[in-house]
């Protein structure tokens, strides 16, 4: 089983609704991240957590929101979907002991708004 | 807003060529990583490098990080098929600033190696 777990894989839904994509991990990290991937622009950061009651704005968090209900939960929302917003969309996790500060990426979410 | 340039952002050689896989940024980075992504997964880390020229070994790649800790280079000899997919390499902002701790991605190199 994955350490850190994405729901849904693969979402299409329509512009204007709103849709969360879900992440929980098992690794016992403390930091929990959202990137988005797109071709030719690589991961960007939309928003980070560094502990349960720290949430963080990465460099593209218009039109996002988060919630980090516990350590292992962090979930990324998107209030009114737009097209541009179609993307693949990776949590990811690491521990704030670890001076290496390696960077544990679940499988990734595939999102389409139409 | 810290920045990485990688280059090129595709690679398209001949089983047993070598390559070079640039990343570069006008800002110094406490660390760099390189990551290898497969279709349908996410990215996983090959190495981090962290002192300015250290050069790192991982069989067939090799991993540089420039002297001033602002580039950072990975060369594979001998290239082969298995070899093929999306590398990224990303800067970790150092201490003080808003960058601590962040990784910055660079926009990733496509490698395909055929038979």
């Amino acid at each position: 089983d994955a350490d850190v777990t994405q729901t849904p894989r693969n979402r299409i839904t329509k512009t204007g609704k709103r849709i969360m994509l879900e992440c929980s991990q098992t690794k016992g990290h403390d930091r929990m991240y959202w990137y988005r991937q797109d071709p030719g622009l690589g991961l960007r950061l939309i928003y980070y957590s560094f502990d349960v009651k720290d949430i963080n704005k990465g460099e593209i968090s218009d039109g996002y929101s988060v919630s980090r209900q516990a350590q292992a939960k962090f979930s990324l929302s998107l209030e009114s979907a737009i097209p541009n917003q179609t993307a693949l969309y990776f949590c990811a996790t690491s521990d704030s002991r670890d001076s290496g500060n390696t960077i544990y990426f679940g499988e990734g979410s595939w999102l389409t708004v139409v | 807003t810290q920045l990485l340039e990688q280059s090129p952002q595709f690679l398209s050689i001949q089983e047993g060529e070598n390559l070079t896989v640039y990343c570069n940024s006008s800002s110094v980075f406490s660390s760099l990583q390189w990551y290898r992504q497969e279709p349908g997964e996410g990215p996983v880390l090959l190495v981090t490098v962290v002192t300015g020229g250290e050069v790192k070994k991982l069989k067939r790649l090799t991993f540089q990080f420039g002297d001033a800790r602002k580039d950072s280079s990975l060369h594979i000899t001998a290239a082969q098929p298995g070899d093929t997919g999306l590398y990224l390499c990303a800067g970790v902002g150092g201490h003080g600033g808003t960058s601590y701790g962040k990784l910055t991605f660079g926009q990733g190199t496509i490698l395909t190696v055929h038979p």
